[in-house]
C-alpha cells in the first residue's frame, strides 16, 4: 500500500493537555499537509508544510517535517473539547498532484 | 477558498442500483479529485476528474464500476453503479487550484450505505 502510517491510531489526553500525533511515509513528497475530520464528515485543511521547510506553526498547532526520516509530527498545544476528532497526514507526491493520505490518528479530548 | 457543495449528503441504496453523487463549486478550479473513505479507514483516491476529457483511474478503481463526469471548471459527477454492501463508503470530492504547494479543500461528503 502506498499509505502512510500514523500512530498512534487512538489517543485520549485530558482537556489542556498536548496531543502529539505522527506520521510516516514511503515516497519523495512536494509536501505533506494535515487535515481534521470531525464524525466522518469533510476534511478541514490545517497546515501545509512544504518539503524544504522543516517547521511550521499555526495558531495552536506545530508541525515539523523530516525527509531524511520521510516523517511528520502534529503537535496540538493546550486542547480543548472542541478537538476532538480524527487527523490525517496526506502527502502529495512529488510529479503529481494528488494525496495520499495515512491512516488517521483518533483524537479523544476527555473535559 | 473554494465553497464545495456535495450532494446527496446520504442516502441508502438497494444492491444492484446505481447512484450518482454531485460536487459543485462556487468558483472555477483546475484539479477535482473523487475519493472513498470506507468505514473507519482512511482516504483512498479514486480519480481525478478531467476538464472535458475522460478521468485518470487509480490502481483498482475502473470506469465502469464509477463514471466520473466534468463537463466544465465548477461541476463533477461521481456514479457508483451496480452497487453491494462493499461499496457502503462515504465518497468525497475535493478540489485544488493546480498551484505549486496548494491545499485540496474537501467538501462534506456523501455517506452512502447499501442495503
Amino acid at each position: 500500500s502506498q499509505q502512510g502510517e500514523e500512530d498512534p491510531q487512538a489517543l485520549s489526553i485530558q482537556e489542556g493537555e498536548n496531543a502529539t500525533m505522527n506520521c510516516s511515509y514511503k515516497t519523495s513528497i512536494n509536501n505533506l499537509q494535515w487535515y481534521r475530520q470531525n464524525s466522518g464528515r469533510g476534511l478541514v485543511h490545517l497546515i501545509l508544510i512544504r518539503s524544504n521547510e522543516r517547521e511550521k506553526h499555526s495558531g495552536r498547532l506545530r508541525v515539523t517535517l523530516d525527509t531524511s526520516k520521510k516523517s511528520s509530527s502534529l503537535l496540538i498545544t493546550a486542547s480543548r473539547a472542541a478537538d476532538t476528532a480524527s487527523y490525517f497526514c496526506a502527502t502529495e507526491q512529488q510529479g503529481a498532484q494528488k494525496l495520499v493520505f495515512g491512516q488517521g490518528t483518533r483524537l479523544t479530548i476527555n473535559p | 477558498s473554494a465553497v464545495i457543495s456535495q450532494k446527496p449528503s446520504r442516502d441508502i441504496c438497494q444492491r444492484g442500483t446505481s447512484l450518482t453523487i454531485q460536487c459543485q463549486v462556487d468558483s472555477q478550479v483546475t484539479m477535482m479529485f473523487w475519493y472513498r473513505q470506507q468505514p473507519g479507514q482512511s482516504l483512498t483516491l479514486i480519480a481525478t476528474a478531467n476538464q472535458g476529457s475522460e478521468a485518470t483511474y487509480e490502481s483498482g478503481f475502473v470506469i465502469d464500476k464509477f463514471p466520473i463526469s466534468r463537463p466544465n471548471l465548477t461541476f463533477s459527477t461521481l456514479t457508483v453503479s451496480n452497487m453491494s454492501p462493499e461499496d457502503s463508503s462515504i465518497y468525497l470530492c475535493s478540489v485544488g487550484t493546480g498551484g505549486v504547494d496548494q491545499p485540496q479543500h474537501f467538501g462534506d461528503g456523501t455517506r452512502l450505505s447499501i442495503l
